[in-house]
């Protein structure tokens, strides 16, 4: 199994440009989950989807923030528009709830720097 | 809040076991204790969890204390790669059980 698949590994963008993050889950995995981690924070759950419906965004930090997950293959974090204080390693993470768990798999990551 | 307590950093020499501590004092009966561990530049990784009974598999034990209050997270023999960050994770029971909340962690340092 190829894991948790993220798209860009690295990101430069401009303040005020759009950023599209992409991650593809685990192949029959049925809930999804978007993370962001920087120093100052650690690292925070933004948004839980359960077989492709956004169950939890309490997470997300602002309306330029939005998930999408059109279906069980692909998953997308777009900020629109990008702020330095966006600047983090996005983490996409997949499972398949067994029991009372979730034990996650993570990606590798995004790492975006917005200048 | 799902809080656990964990020394900031450890260290290890290879080839010894390591014993990583966790406090949990506010658990709850449904609530299962999840442990993490983040390589550098690298994404979280699973390692084990429990809810009452101690636990073992591959990579890991985890023995849970009866009053469930603290847990201790045990490598048998530590090597080079099992440097990482660890995260002692509460997770919450019912509806929430999908919520990992991640705290600073232990740093363990494993010595050639």
């Amino acid at each position: 199994d190829a894991g948790v698949i993220q798209s860009p590994r690295h990101e430069v963008t401009e303040m005020g440009q759009e950023v599209t993050l992409r991650c593809k889950p685990i192949s029959g995995h049925n809930s999804l989950f978007w993370y962001r981690q920087t120093m100052m924070r650690g690292l925070e759950l933004l948004i839980y989807f359960n077989n492709n419906v956004p169950i939890d965004d309490s997470g997300m930090p602002e309306d330029r923030f939005s998930a999408k997950m059109p279906n069980a293959s692909f998953s997308t974090l777009k900020i629109q528009p990008s702020e330095p204080r966006d600047s983090a390693v996005y983490f996409c993470a997949s499972s398949s709830q067994w029991g009372a768990t979730y034990e996650q798999y993570f990606g590798p990551g995004t790492r975006l720097t917005v200048t | 809040d799902a809080k656990t307590t964990q020394p900031n950093s450890m260290e290890s020499n290879e080839e010894e076991p390591v014993h990583l501590p966790c406090n949990h004092s506010t658990i709850s009966g449904t609530d299962y204790i999840h442990w993490y561990r983040q390589l550098p530049s690298q994404g979280p990784e699973y390692v084990i969890h429990g809810l009452t009974s101690n636990v073992n598999n591959r990579m890991a034990s985890l023995a849970i204390a009866e009053d469930r209050k603290s847990s201790t997270l045990i490598l048998h023999r530590a090597t080079l790669r099992d440097a990482a960050v660890y995260y002692c994770i509460r997770g919450r029971g019912g509806g929430s059980n999908y919520k990992l909340t991640f705290g600073k962690g232990t740093l363990l340092t494993v010595n050639p």
